[in-house]
Protein backbone atom coordinates (compact mmCIF):
# COMPACT_ATOMS: atom_id res chain seq x y z
CA UNK A 1 0.00 0.00 0.00
CA UNK A 2 0.79 3.88 -0.10
CA UNK A 3 3.51 5.05 2.23
CA UNK A 4 3.89 8.82 2.93
CA UNK A 5 7.30 10.46 4.93
CA UNK A 6 6.51 13.90 6.07
CA UNK A 7 9.63 15.97 6.66
CA UNK A 8 10.82 17.30 9.05
CA UNK A 9 8.48 16.72 12.33
CA UNK A 10 8.99 20.21 14.02
CA UNK A 11 10.17 23.66 11.95
CA UNK A 12 10.67 26.85 13.51
CA UNK A 13 11.28 29.84 11.16
CA UNK A 14 11.31 33.70 12.11
CA UNK A 15 8.26 36.12 10.74
CA UNK A 16 8.33 37.29 7.24
CA UNK A 17 10.66 33.88 6.80
CA UNK A 18 9.47 31.23 4.11
CA UNK A 19 8.84 27.63 5.09
CA UNK A 20 9.22 24.32 3.39
CA UNK A 21 7.51 20.82 4.51
CA UNK A 22 8.66 17.81 2.35
CA UNK A 23 6.74 14.93 1.46
CA UNK A 24 7.11 11.49 -0.10
CA UNK A 25 5.04 8.81 -1.36
CA UNK A 26 5.61 5.23 -2.71
CA UNK A 27 2.76 4.30 -4.88
CA UNK A 28 3.73 6.05 -8.27
CA UNK A 29 -0.06 5.30 -9.21
CA UNK A 30 -1.20 8.20 -6.67
CA UNK A 31 -2.56 11.09 -8.32
CA UNK A 32 -3.84 13.38 -5.75
CA UNK A 33 -2.00 15.21 -2.90
CA UNK A 34 -3.41 17.43 -0.38
CA UNK A 35 -2.31 19.25 2.51
CA UNK A 36 -4.41 19.42 5.84
CA UNK A 37 -3.19 22.49 8.30
CA UNK A 38 -4.09 21.49 11.93
CA UNK A 39 -4.72 24.52 14.67
CA UNK A 40 -4.50 23.82 18.40
CA UNK A 41 -7.93 22.01 19.64
CA UNK A 42 -9.39 21.96 15.94
CA UNK A 43 -9.92 19.49 13.15
CA UNK A 44 -7.59 19.51 10.25
CA UNK A 45 -8.73 21.47 7.13
CA UNK A 46 -7.78 21.54 3.63
CA UNK A 47 -5.60 24.67 2.49
CA UNK A 48 -4.28 23.41 -0.89
CA UNK A 49 -3.96 20.43 -3.17
CA UNK A 50 -2.83 19.44 -6.47
CA UNK A 51 -3.01 16.62 -9.13
CA UNK A 52 -0.88 14.53 -11.08
CA UNK A 53 -1.14 16.11 -13.84
CA UNK A 54 -0.02 19.50 -12.56
CA UNK A 55 3.33 20.72 -11.51
CA UNK A 56 2.96 23.76 -9.21
CA UNK A 57 -0.27 25.20 -7.67
CA UNK A 58 -0.18 28.30 -5.88
CA UNK A 59 -2.53 30.39 -3.84
CA UNK A 60 -2.09 33.69 -2.04
CA UNK A 61 0.86 33.07 0.05
CA UNK A 62 1.23 28.88 -0.34
CA UNK A 63 2.53 26.78 -2.70
CA UNK A 64 2.35 23.36 -3.86
CA UNK A 65 4.96 21.69 -5.92
CA UNK A 66 4.60 17.97 -7.24
CA UNK A 67 7.71 15.97 -8.74
CA UNK A 68 6.68 12.57 -9.74
CA UNK A 69 9.25 11.19 -11.03
CA UNK A 70 11.25 11.72 -8.22
CA UNK A 71 7.78 11.23 -6.14
CA UNK A 72 7.84 13.69 -3.81
CA UNK A 73 6.28 17.11 -3.14
CA UNK A 74 6.39 20.34 -1.12
CA UNK A 75 4.80 22.75 0.57
CA UNK A 76 6.02 26.48 0.63
CA UNK A 77 4.75 28.95 3.16
CA UNK A 78 5.97 32.32 2.42
CA UNK A 79 6.13 35.69 4.77
CA UNK A 80 5.06 33.49 7.57
CA UNK A 81 2.86 35.18 9.90
CA UNK A 82 2.33 34.09 13.63
CA UNK A 83 -1.17 32.54 12.43
CA UNK A 84 0.37 30.16 10.13
CA UNK A 85 2.10 28.19 13.66
CA UNK A 86 -0.40 25.15 13.09
CA UNK A 87 0.21 21.38 12.10
CA UNK A 88 0.48 20.49 8.85
CA UNK A 89 -0.34 17.15 6.78
CA UNK A 90 0.54 16.00 3.35
CA UNK A 91 -1.70 12.99 2.36
CA UNK A 92 -1.80 11.16 -0.92
CA UNK A 93 -4.61 9.01 -2.70
CA UNK A 94 -5.52 7.48 -6.13
CA UNK A 95 -7.79 9.97 -6.60
CA UNK A 96 -9.99 7.31 -9.49
CA UNK A 97 -9.47 4.53 -7.16
CA UNK A 98 -11.65 5.04 -4.97
CA UNK A 99 -9.06 4.70 -2.34
CA UNK A 100 -8.51 6.82 1.26
CA UNK A 101 -6.33 9.68 1.71
CA UNK A 102 -2.97 8.29 3.22
CA UNK A 103 -1.36 10.89 5.41
CA UNK A 104 2.47 11.37 6.73
CA UNK A 105 2.86 12.17 10.31
CA UNK A 106 2.62 15.75 10.26
CA UNK A 107 5.06 19.17 11.20
CA UNK A 108 4.53 20.77 13.94
CA UNK A 109 5.31 24.64 12.30
CA UNK A 110 6.31 27.71 14.96
CA UNK A 111 6.46 31.26 13.57
CA UNK A 112 8.08 33.17 15.84
CA UNK A 113 7.27 36.63 16.07
CA UNK B 1 -20.53 25.93 5.46
CA UNK B 2 -20.31 22.22 6.33
CA UNK B 3 -20.53 20.84 10.22
CA UNK B 4 -19.09 17.94 11.47
CA UNK B 5 -20.02 17.42 15.16
CA UNK B 6 -18.43 15.01 17.50
CA UNK B 7 -20.14 13.70 21.20
CA UNK B 8 -18.20 14.75 23.18
CA UNK B 9 -14.29 16.57 23.42
CA UNK B 10 -13.10 14.87 25.93
CA UNK B 11 -13.91 11.15 27.48
CA UNK B 12 -12.64 9.22 30.21
CA UNK B 13 -13.42 5.39 30.28
CA UNK B 14 -12.05 2.16 32.40
CA UNK B 15 -10.93 -0.48 31.17
CA UNK B 16 -13.24 -3.14 29.52
CA UNK B 17 -15.70 -0.74 29.02
CA UNK B 18 -17.92 -0.14 26.20
CA UNK B 19 -17.37 3.18 24.94
CA UNK B 20 -19.23 4.93 21.87
CA UNK B 21 -18.03 8.04 20.23
CA UNK B 22 -20.51 9.52 17.70
CA UNK B 23 -19.93 11.60 14.64
CA UNK B 24 -22.86 13.40 12.43
CA UNK B 25 -22.74 15.72 9.57
CA UNK B 26 -25.18 18.27 8.58
CA UNK B 27 -23.86 18.21 4.62
CA UNK B 28 -25.58 14.77 3.38
CA UNK B 29 -22.68 13.37 2.57
CA UNK B 30 -21.80 9.96 1.41
CA UNK B 31 -18.48 8.92 2.79
CA UNK B 32 -17.94 9.24 6.28
CA UNK B 33 -14.23 8.46 8.31
CA UNK B 34 -12.52 7.55 11.10
CA UNK B 35 -8.77 8.20 12.29
CA UNK B 36 -6.84 8.17 15.49
CA UNK B 37 -4.32 10.60 15.87
CA UNK B 38 -1.07 10.07 18.13
CA UNK B 39 2.04 12.25 18.40
CA UNK B 40 4.71 11.14 15.78
CA UNK B 41 1.85 8.75 13.76
CA UNK B 42 -0.11 11.50 12.34
CA UNK B 43 -3.39 10.78 11.06
CA UNK B 44 -4.66 6.79 10.92
CA UNK B 45 -7.57 5.06 9.14
CA UNK B 46 -9.68 3.33 11.20
CA UNK B 47 -12.62 2.48 9.19
CA UNK B 48 -14.56 4.16 6.60
CA UNK B 49 -17.93 4.19 5.22
CA UNK B 50 -19.46 5.18 2.00
CA UNK B 51 -22.91 4.19 2.34
CA UNK B 52 -25.58 3.60 4.91
CA UNK B 53 -24.55 0.24 6.51
CA UNK B 54 -21.48 0.21 4.49
CA UNK B 55 -18.03 -0.22 6.08
CA UNK B 56 -14.36 -0.79 5.19
CA UNK B 57 -11.88 -1.20 7.28
CA UNK B 58 -8.57 1.27 7.24
CA UNK B 59 -5.22 0.40 8.26
CA UNK B 60 -6.13 -0.03 11.76
CA UNK B 61 -9.36 -1.21 12.57
CA UNK B 62 -8.16 -4.11 15.10
CA UNK B 63 -10.08 -3.65 18.51
CA UNK B 64 -12.46 -1.21 17.04
CA UNK B 65 -16.16 -1.46 15.09
CA UNK B 66 -18.42 0.93 13.43
CA UNK B 67 -21.83 1.44 13.05
CA UNK B 68 -23.86 3.04 9.91
CA UNK B 69 -27.63 3.35 10.61
CA UNK B 70 -27.91 6.94 8.82
CA UNK B 71 -26.38 8.62 6.51
CA UNK B 72 -25.38 11.69 8.52
CA UNK B 73 -24.08 9.70 11.22
CA UNK B 74 -21.00 7.43 11.74
CA UNK B 75 -20.23 5.90 15.30
CA UNK B 76 -16.88 4.21 16.42
CA UNK B 77 -17.83 1.51 18.78
CA UNK B 78 -14.87 0.42 21.58
CA UNK B 79 -15.90 -3.33 22.38
CA UNK B 80 -13.84 -3.25 25.58
CA UNK B 81 -11.85 -0.25 25.76
CA UNK B 82 -8.19 -1.10 26.67
CA UNK B 83 -5.02 1.92 27.62
CA UNK B 84 -3.76 1.79 24.18
CA UNK B 85 -6.64 3.33 23.03
CA UNK B 86 -6.24 6.50 24.68
CA UNK B 87 -5.78 8.73 21.98
CA UNK B 88 -7.28 11.92 19.68
CA UNK B 89 -10.39 10.39 17.28
CA UNK B 90 -11.38 12.45 14.45
CA UNK B 91 -13.99 12.06 12.05
CA UNK B 92 -14.53 13.10 8.65
CA UNK B 93 -16.66 13.06 5.74
CA UNK B 94 -16.80 14.11 2.28
CA UNK B 95 -19.17 13.70 -0.57
CA UNK B 96 -19.70 10.47 -3.00
CA UNK B 97 -17.76 10.04 -6.26
CA UNK B 98 -14.90 12.30 -4.53
CA UNK B 99 -13.78 10.29 -1.34
CA UNK B 100 -10.14 11.80 -2.26
CA UNK B 101 -11.23 15.14 -2.00
CA UNK B 102 -11.67 17.77 1.05
CA UNK B 103 -12.89 15.56 3.77
CA UNK B 104 -13.69 18.24 6.35
CA UNK B 105 -13.17 17.10 9.78
CA UNK B 106 -14.97 17.47 13.40
CA UNK B 107 -12.81 18.77 16.58
CA UNK B 108 -12.18 15.74 17.68
CA UNK B 109 -12.66 13.54 21.07
CA UNK B 110 -9.75 13.24 23.57
CA UNK B 111 -10.27 9.49 25.13
CA UNK B 112 -8.46 8.81 27.98
CA UNK B 113 -9.07 4.86 29.16
CA UNK B 114 -7.73 4.25 32.59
Amino acid sequence: GENVEQHPSTLSVQEGDSAVIKCTYSDSASNYFPWYKQELGKGPQLIIDIRSNVGEKKDQRIAVTLNKTAKHFSLHITETQPEDSAVYFCAASKAWGNTPLVFGKGTRLSVIA
Amino acid sequence: DVKVTQSSRYLVKRTGEKVFLECVQDMDHENMFWYRQDPGLGLRLIYFSYDVKMKEKGDIPEGYSVSREKKERFSLILESASTNQTSMYLCASNPRGQITYEQYFGPGTRLTVT
